[in-house]
């Protein structure tokens, strides 16, 4: 069962450069959500999506759009990168919302802006 | 401010040794409190979930406690494997709309033989 795939692992960027992170479960999840990782912080919500077809922001949305593809699969989207947004860069979805329903993480995509 | 504090940061023990890692949080309306193993370089994985009613909650060699009256949690691990060396991530989920979980900074756990 591959649950969460995230791609790419690895990237680096040159700051004002643009990407896009793809996320998606097969697990048939509601609920989907983007998360950044900094050393000796806990992880914090950028954007999530409850059900398909919404999405909302959340503690640190600024710079970072999300897309909510279809059920599947959610994107991240770094329009103009900063060397602020060097993290490491978690999706994580769940059958239920957020606050009541277990969380399944992806692998991680480690981003390095330059 | 909702708030979740892990204890300590950083933990050696040799194999085969127990050890027990503290949560404390100021998270209300309180709903359930999540421990999660992260090893290097990998995502976030369940251990447990607890909900306000249960004191004890049991994964294995992993087993957790609440407190829901002095918010306080720990994670006691049996016989500690090798394979035990990881970020133990404590989040607390408030009650609210949207989605609210506030995450522990962890403690790292090494397990040396």
């Amino acid at each position: 069962n591959a649950g969460v795939t995230q791609t790419p692992k690895f990237q680096v960027l040159k700051t004002g450069q643009s990407m896009t992170l793809q996320c998606a479960q097969d697990m048939n999840h509601n609920s989907m959500y983007w998360y950044r990782q900094d050393p000796g912080m806990g992880l914090r919500l950028i954007y999530y999506s409850a059900s398909e077809g919404t999405t909302d922001k959340g503690e640190v949305p600024n710079g970072y759009n999300v897309s909510r593809l279809n059920k599947r699969e959610f994107s991240l989207r770094l329009e103009s990168a900063a060397p602020s947004q060097t993290s490491v860069y978690f999706c994580a979805s769940s059958e239920v919302g957020g606050w009541a329903g277990e969380l399944f993480f992806g692998e991680g995509s480690r981003l390095t802006v330059l | 401010k909702n708030q979740v504090e892990q204890s300590p940061q950083s933990l050696i023990i040799l194999e085969g040794k127990n050890c027990t890692l503290q949560c404390n949080y100021t998270v209300s309306p309180f709903s359930n409190l999540r421990w999660y193993k992260q090893d290097t370089g990998r995502g976030p994985v369940s251990l447990t979930i607890m909900t306000f009613s249960e004191n004890t909650k049991s994964n294995g060699r992993y087993t957790a406690t609440l407190d829901a009256d002095t918010k306080q949690s720990s994670l006691h691990i049996t016989a500690s494997q090798l394979s035990d060396s990881a970020s133990y991530i404590c989040v607390v989920s408030a009650q609210q709309a949207g989605t609210a979980l506030i995450f522990g900074k962890g403690t790292t756990l090494s397990v040396s033989s």
